[in-house]
């Protein structure tokens, strides 16, 4: 099956830092990619995906290229707030086709924290 | 609003009980699944169902059981045979399970805590 390997934490940045979460897969088939984001207490959010190849996917800042050849869904922002502390989940999905049920497979989380 | 509502926030539980978590949405998906998150892990799938009246085993299922009987809402039951209850439980539900319509979306989520 899939798995996931994600950047150890917890991060600890100042405000207007860059910011880099790095993300790595294995996977039978081609999977989709995916960042999501949990803020304090609450459920997860989908920050962004991609679903092929060289898709970047963006949302609020954030960016995630994938990357085929090294197996990659790296996280990044140009400039970070105090806002974006949360745990961040990079994931993936493969499709087994027809109306089999694709499993997201979850890496273990990265807690990103924003100092003023 | 549409959404997932989950209930309740925070659940206490003694040892040797049985303990039903609340799961609903009004977004007419079809799909609903159960996720289990403990400290520094990633999420663990627990059931899914794909439809009404129909659920399957995820990765970890030993000690829980679901009913699907109607489109929007999907509980979870925690029995006394899991042996390590506590943690934080995540209800989500998507379009389909299968395809370009399985984005997941996810509720607030319940802490369980075993006393």
């Amino acid at each position: 099956g899939d798995s996931v390997t994600q950047m150890e934490g917890p991060v600890t940045l100042s405000e207007e830092a860059f910011l880099t979460i790095n993300c790595t897969y294995t996977a039978t088939g081609y999977p989709s990619l995916f960042w999501y984001v949990q803020y304090p207490g609450e459920g997860l959010q989908l920050l962004l995906k991609a679903t092929k190849a060289d898709d970047k996917g963006s949302n609020k800042g954030f960016e995630a290229t994938y990357r085929k050849e090294t197996t990659s869904f790296h996280l990044e922002k140009g400039s970070v707030q105090v806002s974006d502390s949360a745990v961040y989940f990079c994931a993936t999905r493969t499709d087994a086709g027809g109306t089999s049920y694709g499993k997201l497979t979850f890496g273990q989380g990265t807690i990103l924290t924003v100092h003023p | 609003d549409g959404g997932i509502t989950q209930s309740p926030k925070y659940l206490f539980r003694k040892e040797g009980q049985n303990v039903t978590l609340s799961c609903e949405q009004n977004l007419n998906h079809d799909a609903m699944y159960w996720y289990r998150q403990d400290p520094g892990q990633g999420l663990r799938l627990i059931y899914y169902s794909q439809i009404v009246n129909d659920f399957q085993k995820g990765d970890i299922a030993e000690g829980y059981s679901v009913s699907r009987e109607k489109k929007e809402s999907f509980p979870l039951t925690v029995t006394s045979a899991q042996k390590n209850p506590t943690a934080f439980y995540l209800c989500a539900s998507s379009i389909a399970a299968s395809g370009v319509y399985n984005e997941q979306f996810f509720g607030p989520g319940t802490r369980l805590t075993v006393l």
